[in-house]
């Protein structure tokens, strides 16, 4: 199957470090994706991870990948109350569809 | 930078009516995705075309059809709608053998 899984909630303090985690089924996914999406907008592609790689910094944003436990994280650095959103971690085994997880909404408390 | 148009943003219709999305990929993108989004839920894939050919299927109903053409703008049409219809809408594009699928703002379909 292609179950891709996330935690429903995450709450942190502004200027901490947010975790949002995301394990998936499929083993042929290719590329796993985190998008952004903040209420009554679209999604935002913020980063991206080939399957052959096991880390990716991009700003404030790491992506971890164990491809052996099928778990990929994503870490944003000195959370900020623009953070708030719902957080889809996504897979797809080539160029094609992308399926989504069900997504965390973050909550970034001042 | 251009990103990917989707119109109308926001369309009312009543139960077995039909209606058509219409999409324009980012430029130099040749591949479209459709996804359906319903309240609280995660996108679900519905269709994609590449070079104006289907190149893969979800779980589109058969009342619903797609196609893109030769400017690369795809359209959705959705006929008999239900109540169930009732959803965001989001096209996607990438370019040709890249990995980034890059989505529209959506169009918010409402069934009365």
């Amino acid at each position: 199957g292609e179950d891709v899984e996330q935690s429903l909630f995450l709450s942190v303090r502004e200027g901490d470090s947010s975790v949002i985690n995301c394990t998936y089924t499929d083993s042929s996914s290719t590329y796993l994706y985190w998008y952004k999406q903040e209420p009554g907008a679209g999604l935002q592609l913020l980063t991206y991870i080939f399957s052959n790689m096991d880390m990716k910094q991009d700003q404030r944003l790491t992506v971890l990948l164990n491809k052996k436990d099928k778990h990929l994280s994503l870490r944003i650095a000195d959370t900020q109350t623009g953070d708030s959103a719902i957080y889809f971690c996504a897979e797809n085994g080539g160029y094609q569809k992308v399926t989504f997880g069900t997504g965390t909404k973050l909550q970034v408390i001042p | 930078a251009a990103g990917v148009i989707q119109s109308p943003r926001h369309l009312i219709k009543e139960k077995r009516e039909t209606a058509t999305l219409k999409c324009y990929p980012i430029p130099r993108h040749d591949t479209v995705y459709w996804y359906q989004q319903g309240p609280g839920q995660d996108p679900q894939f519905l269709i994609s075309f590449y070079e104006k050919m289907q190149s893969d299927k979800g779980s589109i109903p058969d009342r619903f059809s797609a196609q893109q053409f030769s400017d690369y703008h795809s359209e959705l049409n959705m006929s008999s709608l239900e109540l169930g219809d009732s959803a965001l809408y989001f096209c996607a594009s990438s370019g040709r053998h890249s990995p980034e699928q890059y989505f529209g703002p959506g169009t918010r379909l409402t069934v009365t």
